[in-house]
């Protein structure tokens, strides 16, 4: 069966260090992989999307990027964190026509 | 362009009673339709999913959705809540030929009174 992790699962840094954020995905092949973030108050947010190696789609202008460099393995990355980089970051992943299949999220605090 | 509205971000209900969660989408083609649980510091769970079999679809828990395409809604509905369903819903809508992205809707929040 397929399984998705993410970690840390929490973390607070202060206002312009660096984040790395890591997604992998065991039990499947070739997914399309997500990062999703939760901030209080704005739902859901798609930042990236990526159908395979190497192939970032960036879906909203930020201080963030993402990263694919294993078939099965997806990063987000900041170079300096802002204050309003805070909230729940969420990995998925979805073979084609399934749902979206959630990690258990990174809550990040940016003091 | 796809889009979801829940109409309330709480609802409360009493223990027993029936929980009706509201979606109304928008697509400009024949949408996929789900709905997700997240219950505190966890990730989304897949309720339930309609992919354009049948109009009513049947998820865990007990929780069921009907699709309308007349109203352009999928409202989720189960008959007796329990303590258990107490949670944040979220509904989202995929259009098949737009790179398989979901948009979320802005969830709904359940509390269940004893």
């Amino acid at each position: 069966s397929q399984t998705i992790h993410q970690w840390p699962a929490t973390l607070v840094q202060p206002v312009g260090s660096p984040l790395s954020l890591e997604c992998t995905v065991e039990g499947t092949s070739n997914p399309n992989l997500y990062w999703y973030r939760q901030a209080a108050g704005r739902g859901l947010q798609l930042l990236f999307y990526s159908v395979g190696i190497g192939q970032i789609s960036s879906e909203v202008p930020q201080n963030l990027s993402a990263s694919r460099p294993q078939d099965r393995q997806f990063i987000l990355s900041s170079k300096k964190l802002l204050l309003s980089d805070s909230g729940f970051y969420l990995c998925a992943w979805r073979l084609s026509g399934t749902g979206l299949f959630f990690g258990p999220g990174t809550r990040l605090t940016v003091l | 362009a796809q889009s979801v509205t829940q109409l309330g971000s709480h609802v409360s209900v009493s223990e027993g009673a029936l929980v009706l969660l509201r979606c109304n989408y928008s697509s400009s083609v024949p949408p996929y339709l789900f709905w997700y649980v997240q219950y505190p510091n966890q990730g989304l769970q897949l309720l339930l999913k309609y992919t354009s079999a049948a109009t009513l679809v049947k998820g865990i828990n007990g929780f069921e959705a009907e699709f309308k395409k007349s109203e352009t809604s999928f409202h989720l509905t189960k008959p007796s809540a329990h303590m258990s369903d107490a949670a944040e819903y979220f509904c989202a809508v995929s259009e098949a030929a737009a790179g398989n992205k979901l948009t979320f809707g802005g969830g709904t929040r359940v509390l269940v009174k004893p």
